[in-house]
Formats: C-alpha cells, structure tokens, sequence
C-alpha cells in the first residue's frame, strides 16, 4: 500500500526565516516517484518538484531545496529566506511505477508573516 | 493551449440530484485523474485512468461513476447527491510516469 504523512498541519513563520516542511512516504515498490506540489490561497496546484526512487541526489533551485533520503523513506522540503508569497499550503505526493496512482498527503499549511 | 478545463467551476445541488463534472484536456495525456479534496483531508484519489477505455477506483469511489471513451475528457458522475460530497473537485492530466501532474482550476460542488 502507498501512504504519504505531513505531520506537520501548519507552520507559521517571520519572514526571511528558514522552514523545513516534512514529507514521509512508504512504498513495497522498488520504482516510484515523489513530488511537492503548492496551492496558493487562490487554489490553484502549481507542480513544484519530481524525485524518482534511483535518484537521491539533493537538489536546489533558487530559495528552494529538497532532501531526498531513503533510508528514512522522506523526502523534505526546505525554503530558505521565506517570504509572504511563500504561504500556501504545500502538498507532497506520491506515484508507484506499478500502479500509476498518484497519491498526495494531507498538506501543511505554511504562513509567512511580514 | 488550455491545459486541463473543468466545468462547472461552482455547483449546487440538492440531496438526491444526479450530474456530471466536466473534464477535458488538450495535451495528449494518457493519463488522467479526479480528486477532491477536503479540509484536513488533502486531495484524495476518486478514479483515475491510464488511457481511453481504461479506468480504475481511487481511494474513495463510492458515489462516483466515470468513463474515457476518449483520450480528451474523463467526466465524473454523481449518481444520487450527498451533502457528504460536498466537496472542491479537481481534475489532473499527465504523461505516463514519472512526469507531473497538470491539474485543473477545481470544482466546487456544494449538496444541500
């Protein structure tokens, strides 16, 4: 069976403070891909990331950083510097190779104040 | 390009009223999906399809039919409206793995 968990509900940070947003999935699958999506306060789900299961490799992009780490089946996200259009509820998601179901967590919902 | 359309984009209805939500895409995606998501709940899968003729339940698929005759649309049924399917439904589009999911501007459906 496939199982996200953001334990975290919601975050409420200042910003320019760093936030790390948790992410733990379980899989029997050997091949499967992990992603962060965001939904804006005006709802939309903006794709913000793919990790497949052989690729560990951290990654940055600007502001934004992901820790992909199996041998604790998480796949973390961290926003450096936050600023207030950082505040959106971000959802981590998850899609086997054999079932082709993406499946999403529960969402945290990150608010960044001035 | 339009990407994923939904529509109705807001719907009410009564408690035992049938309809279908509206989903159509122009990229040429194998597959497709519907969501709806909850407070607390996050974006739970209702049916998904992996190509035309080819569908599948989600996690939650009771009270929902759905059928791809074509590559283009998936609509969602509601056979019989509840008040617990009050809901913002959202329908995605992809490529087969491991691409991401282009998503839909969502319904929101309320059942008096």
């Amino acid at each position: 069976a496939q199982k996200v968990t953001q334990a975290q509900t919601e975050i409420s940070v200042v910003e320019k403070e760093d936030v790390t947003l948790d992410c733990v999935y379980e899989t029997r699958d050997t091949t499967y891909y992990l992603f962060w999506y965001k939904q804006p306060p005006s709802g939309e789900l903006v794709f913000l990331i793919r990790r497949n299961s052989f690729d560990e490799q951290n990654e940055i992009s600007g502001r934004y950083s992901w820790n992909f780490q199996k041998s604790t089946s998480s796949f973390n996200f961290t926003i450096t510097a936050s600023q207030v259009v950082d505040s959106a509820v971000y959802f981590c998601a998850l899609e086997s190779y054999n079932t082709d179901k993406l499946i999403f967590g529960t969402g945290t919902r990150l608010q960044v104040f001035p | 390009n339009a990407g994923v359309t939904q529509t109705p984009k807001f719907q009410v209805l009564k408690t035992g009223q049938s309809m279908t939500l509206q989903c159509a895409q122009d990229m040429n995606h194998e597959y497709m999906s519907w969501y709806r998501q909850d407070p607390g709940m996050g974006l739970r899968l209702i049916h998904y399809s992996v190509g035309a003729g080819i569908t599948d339940q989600g996690e939650v698929p009771n009270g929902y039919n759905v059928s791809r005759s074509t590559t283009e649309d998936f609509p969602l049924r509601l056979l019989s409206a509840a008040p617990s399917q009050t809901s913002v439904y959202f329908c995605a589009s992809s490529r087969r793995a491991p691409y991401g999911y282009t998503f839909g501007s969502g319904t929101r459906l309320t059942v008096v």
